[in-house]
Order: structure tokens, then sequence, then C-alpha cells
């Protein structure tokens, strides 16, 4: 079985100041894929960043990066000069050996200006 | 390209109707999947569909529960009898399988209340 934890329901960040979304992972699948995902107030999910579970190097997709440690099972997302516009939830999601997301319960960020 | 979408994008039922749910992926994608998300929740999985065969429906909920795919491509999410807990946002994502990091994309879902 899979499980994503997500600790922190709601977070509020001064614009243009770096924030870190906490992830924490549980798996008995030796190769997997993390992924974050954002959901604006509109709803549509939208793809942000993927880790997999052999990648050596942390990824990293313009102002987004993903603090891979394989050791502590956790896959945190920064952000980094936030911007007004990064006011959604945010949810962590892991594939494993069957191709389906297992998600977390989310985070709501608010940036503040 | 075109992106997933879905149909209708809201729907409102009475307790104890039949409702349809459908999903167009994005074209050339092999896998297929439904997620649930009920209020303030993250999503739940249902249903995936490699192809017009599916190997997990491990998260549909109950037997009221059913969803077909036909020509690799358009699927049908059908859920009899509904009740007041089937109410939620319904969400279709479509993934390719070769290669890369299988990241699913997601259409608009649809929402789903029962009176």
């Amino acid at each position: 079985a899979q499980k994503i934890t997500q600790t922190q329901p709601g977070m509020f960040v001064q614009e243009k100041e770096a924030v870190t979304l906490d992830c924490t992972y549980d798996t008995s699948d030796q190769s997997y894929g993390l992924f974050w995902y954002k959901q604006p107030s509109s709803g549509e999910m939208i793809f942000l960043i993927y880790q997999g579970s052999y990648d050596e190097q942390n990824a990293t997709e313009g102002r987004y990066s993903l603090n891979f440690q394989k050791a502590r099972k956790s896959a945190n997302l920064v952000i980094s000069a936030s911007q007004l516009g990064d006011s959604a939830m945010y949810f962590c999601a892991m594939r494993g050996s069957t191709w389906k997301l297992t998600f977390g319960t989310g985070t709501r960020l608010t940036i503040i200006p | 390209g075109a992106g997933v979408s879905q149909s209708p994008s809201n729907k409102v039922t009475e307790k104890g109707k039949d409702v349809e749910l459908r999903c167009d992926p994005i074209s050339g994608h092999t896998a297929l999947y439904w997620y649930r998300q009920s209020l303030g929740q993250g999503l739940e999985f249902l249903i995936y569909f490699q192809g017009n065969s599916a190997p997990d429906k491990s998260g549909l909920p109950s037997d009221r529960f059913s969803a077909e795919r036909t020509g690799g491509s358009v699927s049908t999410l059908t859920i009899q009898r509904t009740q007041q807990e089937d109410s939620a946002v319904y969400l279709c994502a479509s993934s390719p399988i070769e290669g890369g990091t299988y990241e699913q994309y997601f259409g608009p879902g649809t929402r789903l209340t029962v009176t």
C-alpha cells in the first residue's frame, strides 16, 4: 500500500518569499515516481514537477524545485519568489508499481501581497 | 493540442437516478484514469484503463459504479441509483505509457450533485 502525508493544511506566505510545502510518503515499491500538482480555485489539476525514485538530481522546473530525500521518504516542493498567482491547493502524489496516483490531502497556499 | 475533456461540467440529479459521465482523453494516450474529489478532500482513485481493458478497478466504491472505454478512446463512468454521498467532482486523466514520466493530464472535471 502507498501513502502520502501532507501535514500542512494551510500556509500563508508573503509575496516574493520562498515557500516549502512538505510531503512524506510510504511505499514498499523500489521504483516509484513523485508528483506535485497545483489546483487553483477554478478546479483544474495542473502538473508542476516530477521526481523519479532513481533520479540522483533533485528535479527543477522554473520556480519549482523538489527537495527529494529518499532515506527520509520526503519530497518537499519549494517555490521560489512566490507570486500572487501561486495561491492554490497543492497536492503531492505518488505512482508506484501500479499506474494509479495516490494523493495526499493537500496544502492550501495563500500568498499575501 | 486538445486536452482532456469531460462532459457534462455540472450535473444535478435526484437520489436514485442513474448518471453517465463522459471523458475524452488526449489523442494517443493509452492510459485513462477516473478519480473522485469530495469537497475539500484529496483525489481518490476509482479505476484505470489501459486501452479498453481495466486492469485496476480497486477504487470503485460499490457495485453501483461501473465504467467502460471503447475504441481505446472515450470512457463513460456510470453511477446507478445515485446516493447523496456520491456528490463530488469526478476527474478524468490520461497519460501515455511509453517513456517519460507517465505524467497524468487531468480534465476539468464533472461536478455531480445528488439531491
